[in-house]
Order: C-alpha cells, then sequence, then structure tokens
C-alpha cells in the first residue's frame, strides 16, 4: 500500500510542451506539498495545500500551476516547459501544521524525474 | 539564504563506525526534523526534535539540539552499508508554515 503515490515516474518532454504530475496520498493527511530537487539535491518548496486551500505559494514561475481537487490528491501542471524544469519532482504530505514555525512528519513519494529535450 | 545548512557536504566510514552530521539554522525554531533519503526515493522521516528538548534517541540514532548554537546534530552509531544515503535537515521559517530543507550530507558506509 503506498502512501503517497506520484504518476509518471519518469518524464521526458521536449521544450514547449505542457505536462502534468499526479500525486494521490491514502494516509488521511489535511496537507500536501510540492517539492523541487536539484541535481546538486537541494530540495525546495514549491507549493503547499491545506484541505484544498493553498497557503504557501513560493516564488515559481507562474507556468507552474498546482491543483488539489480533494484534499487527498495535488496535481502539478507545467506550461511552456525549458530546459532549466529539468529536476527531481516530489510529492509530500503531512497532517495540518496546528501552529505557525511547527513542523508536521513529512511523506514524500519517491519523485518525477523530469527531463527537458 | 536557506535555513538549514548541514556539515560536512560527504562523509565516506568503514561498516561498524559511528556517523555524526550536523546541521546549523538560521532563526527561532519550534522544532527541527531529520530525514533520510535513498538514491533514487523519496524521503523518508527519521525524527522530530522539539525546541525544549536537547536530546532524543530513535534506534541508532541519538539526535541532538542546541537551540543557543542553533545547530543540531545526527548520530548513526554502528553504521551499516545499508545506512548509505542523503541524510537532510528540516525547519520552519520563523513564525510561518514553510519547510525548508538543508543541502544534505551524503553518507557513504563501505562494507
Amino acid at each position: 500500500d503506498t502512501a503517497v503515490s506520484q504518476t509518471p515516474k519518469y518524464l521526458v518532454t521536449q521544450m514547449g510542451n505542457d505536462k502534468s504530475i499526479k500525486c494521490e496520498q491514502n494516509l488521511g493527511h489535511d496537507t500536501m506539498y510540492w517539492y523541487k530537487q536539484d541535481s546538486k539535491k537541494f530540495l525546495k518548496i514549491m507549493f503547499s495545500y491545506n484541505n484544498k486551500e493553498l497557503i504557501i505559494n513560493e516564488t515559481v514561475p507562474n507556468r507552474f500551476s498546482p491543483k488539489s481537487p480533494d484534499k487527498a490528491h495535488l496535481n502539478l501542471h507545467i506550461n511552456s516547459l525549458e530546459l532549466g524544469d529539468s529536476a527531481v519532482y516530489f510529492c509530500a504530505s503531512s497532517q495540518a501544521v496546528d501552529s505557525p514555525g511547527g513542523l508536521q512528519p513529512q511523506h514524500f513519494g519517491d519523485g518525477t524525474r523530469l527531463s527537458i529535450l | 539564504s536557506q535555513q538549514g545548512e548541514e556539515d560536512p557536504q560527504a562523509l565516506s566510514i568503514q561498516e561498524g563506525e559511528n556517523a555524526t552530521m550536523n546541521c546549523s539554522y538560521k532563526t527561532s525554531i519550534n522544532n527541527l526534523q531529520w530525514y533520510r533519503q535513498n538514491s533514487g526515493r523519496g524521503l523518508v522521516h527519521l525524527i522530530l526534535i522539539r525546541s525544549n528538548e536537547r536530546e532524543k534517541h530513535s534506534g541508532r540514532l541519538r539526535v541532538t539540539l542546541d537551540t543557543s548554537k542553533k545547530s543540531s546534530s545526527l548520530l548513526i552509531t554502528a553504521s551499516r552499508a545499508a545506512d548509505t544515503a542523503s541524510y537532510f535537515c528540516a525547519t520552519a521559517n520563523t513564525g510561518g508554515f514553510k519547510t525548508i530543507f538543508g543541502a544534505g550530507t551524503r553518507l557513504f558506509v563501505k562494507a
């Protein structure tokens, strides 16, 4: 039983294309996240949703648009892909953060490896 | 600059030895977490230590937190080849909800 699952695992596409990555969690968590990990393993948060509501929207190009149809799903759509978008994208989920500055343990998917040709 | 920064960047030890990784952060925290990432996989949560705790144990893992120095360390005792992975610390931005990960320590345990 995969707790956080992402599809696809690998995504190879041409510059300028539009693509989506899907994420689902079966842990009953209220909060979901998207992270980008670059080639140097640096992990940076992109978005976070709590009960389908966007709570973190980092400085990412507006070509990236998250969508949360329900609290178990958080998808990421990317328009007009660029070479610099090549990275591994991770979805994660956690129980709701109950106070500012606090953290809850996050459960991660195994990532989507995006390669732009 | 990023909140959590690990030291060393890379560590290579023999099986059976202990491995110590350090994390420094810049602002006030409520808690700090450590994660492990095996090659090609997602991060796995290891341990959470609250700001009012100084030390926490979980199996072969020992985490310390020094809020006066804004630093934490992760000790893995009697390391095994299976401990080979990258280890990250994570904190939240002050008064916020954003998780900030350090650059990680790459641990290689030789059998």
